[in-house]
């Protein structure tokens, strides 16, 4: 299973954009990377997902480089809602969550 | 559309008593089905997987169990609780080709 590094804690102001970069140096070739969100007392909630290449949504910017063993979840003009802890999640059958990152944003 | 649904949703047990958390998902077929568990403050740990009925793969061996009696139904059981048993339980489905997991409303366990 591919382990996952994220950055334990990220702070940003309202406006901001917001990259958090997650390390998973032993992906499978048939895995996606997905990106979830979590507020407190509440279960994941899907964000992006991507394979290679560069995906967007209506949320979310996704960077991953040819090599695969990172991505970069990019969060444009946050807002004070945007608070909460981030998880890449690398993966197809069996998908493993690391720490996740917790993004505070400040006024 | 599909929804996931787990229950109880807090509960208070004591030390020794058994455990039974449900979930299941409709919507859908065959669906890959897990449990995880995050302490308070912690990230997500992968408890138990299972792919069809009766076929349940564990991650962390430790003081529970899970079994699917039905294609859509999930259940986490333990015979008898521990303290380290206390956390937030969710359960995930995901379709069977799918990438993406889809996460329930979690279960507040609290062992005393």
């Amino acid at each position: 299973l591919a382990k996952t590094t994220q950055p334990i804690s990220m702070d940003s102001y309202e406006g901001q954009e917001v990259n958090i970069t997650c390390s998973h140096n032993n992906i499978a070739t048939n895995d996606y990377i997905t990106w979830y969100q979590q507020f407190p007392s509440q279960g994941p909630r899907f964000i992006i997902q991507g394979y290679k290449t560069k995906v967007t949504n209506e949320v979310a910017s996704l960077f991953i480089p040819a090599d695969r063993k990172s991505s970069t979840l990019s969060l444009p003009r946050v807002s004070l809602s945007d608070t909460a802890v981030y998880y890449c999640s690398p993966g197809a059958q069996k998908l493993v969550f690391g720490q996740g990152t917790r993004l505070t944003i400040n006024p | 559309s599909q929804t996931i649904h787990q229950w109880p949703a807090t509960l208070v047990q004591p030390v020794g008593s058994p455990l039974s958390l449900e979930c299941t998902v409709e919507g859908t077929s065959n669906p890959n089905l897990y449990w995880y568990r995050q302490a308070a403050g912690r990230g997500l740990q992968l408890l138990f997987y299972s792919v069809g009925i009766g076929q349940i793969s564990s991650e962390v061996p430790q003081n529970l169990s899970a079994s699917r009696p039905q294609d859509r139904q999930f259940i986490l059981s333990s015979k008898k609780l521990l303290l380290s048993d206390s956390g937030f339980y969710l359960c995930a489905w995901r379709a069977g080709g799918g990438n993406t997991i889809y996460f329930g409303e979690g279960s507040w366990l609290t062992v005393v």
